[in-house]
């Protein structure tokens, strides 16, 4: 069964480095997701992409964060200047045919 | 307000028992679908249903079944003969229509323990 895919799965990293999530979304589908999840709390949404160009996005995401598909199958985050409040879950999800969202098993990201 | 609130936050039930699991949420939206994700410890999130706000019909998939209710607008999720291995963080989540479902708005959660 297709299924997303998300590297690393773990990532440390130091205040104001930059890092970069990775995600292969499942192959036929077009909407592409990333969400977060602070340790305990709730998943929240930070944007989507749609066609090469992002379609939504919350007031989380600001200009600290940037989406890129970089070629046909890979689906990045990159965080500028990373921030000790950055620390969460961060999952990436693509949506079927049917609307639900499949979501990949997260990158779990500390900053230090 | 929230959008979708999941008054339970912690369910501690004994194996075999029956447990449901509550959700409601709040729309201006005549047109939105509902889901409901699992999340064990190992942290990742599994869908589990999907439903459209025209579909009342009541699902049942095995020991789960979802009962939702446009009138008091809630999307309750039952488990029957809960098992150890339904140990997890569950989560009610709302995408709409005006936002093209291109965003799922998530509950908090309710963590459910059973115990052996």
């Amino acid at each position: 069964e297709p299924e997303v895919t998300q590297t690393p799965s773990h990532q440390v990293t130091q205040m104001g480095q930059e890092v970069i999530l990775r995600c292969v979304p499942i192959s036929n589908h077009l909407y592409f997701y990333w969400y977060r999840q602070i340790l305990g709390q709730k998943v929240e949404f930070l944007v989507s992409f749609y066609n090469n160009e992002i379609s939504e996005k919350s007031e989380i995401f600001d200009d600290q964060f940037s989406v890129e598909r970089p070629d046909g199958s890979n689906f990045t985050l990159k965080i500028r200047s990373t921030k000790l409040e950055d620390s969460a879950m961060y999952f990436c999800a693509s949506r079927g045919d049917r609307g639900e969202q499949y979501f990949g098993p997260g990158t779990r990201l500390t900053v230090t | 307000a929230q959008k979708v609130t999941q008054a339970q936050t912690e369910i501690s039930v004994v194996e075999k028992e029956d447990v449901t699991l509550d959700c409601v949420y709040e729309t201006r939206d005549t047109t939105y679908y509902l889901f409901w994700y699992k999340q064990p410890p190992s942290g990742e999130l599994v869908f589990l249903i999907r439903r459209n706000s025209f579909d009342e019909q009541n699902e049942i998939s095995g020991r789960y079944s979802w009962n939702f209710q446009k009138s008091t607008s809630s999307f309750n999720f039952t488990i029957t003969a809960s098992q150890v291995v339904d140990s997890a963080v569950y989560f009610c989540a709302l995408s709409e229509e005006h936002s093209g479902y291109s965003t799922l708005t998530f509950g908090k959660g309710t963590m459910l323990l059973v115990s052996p």
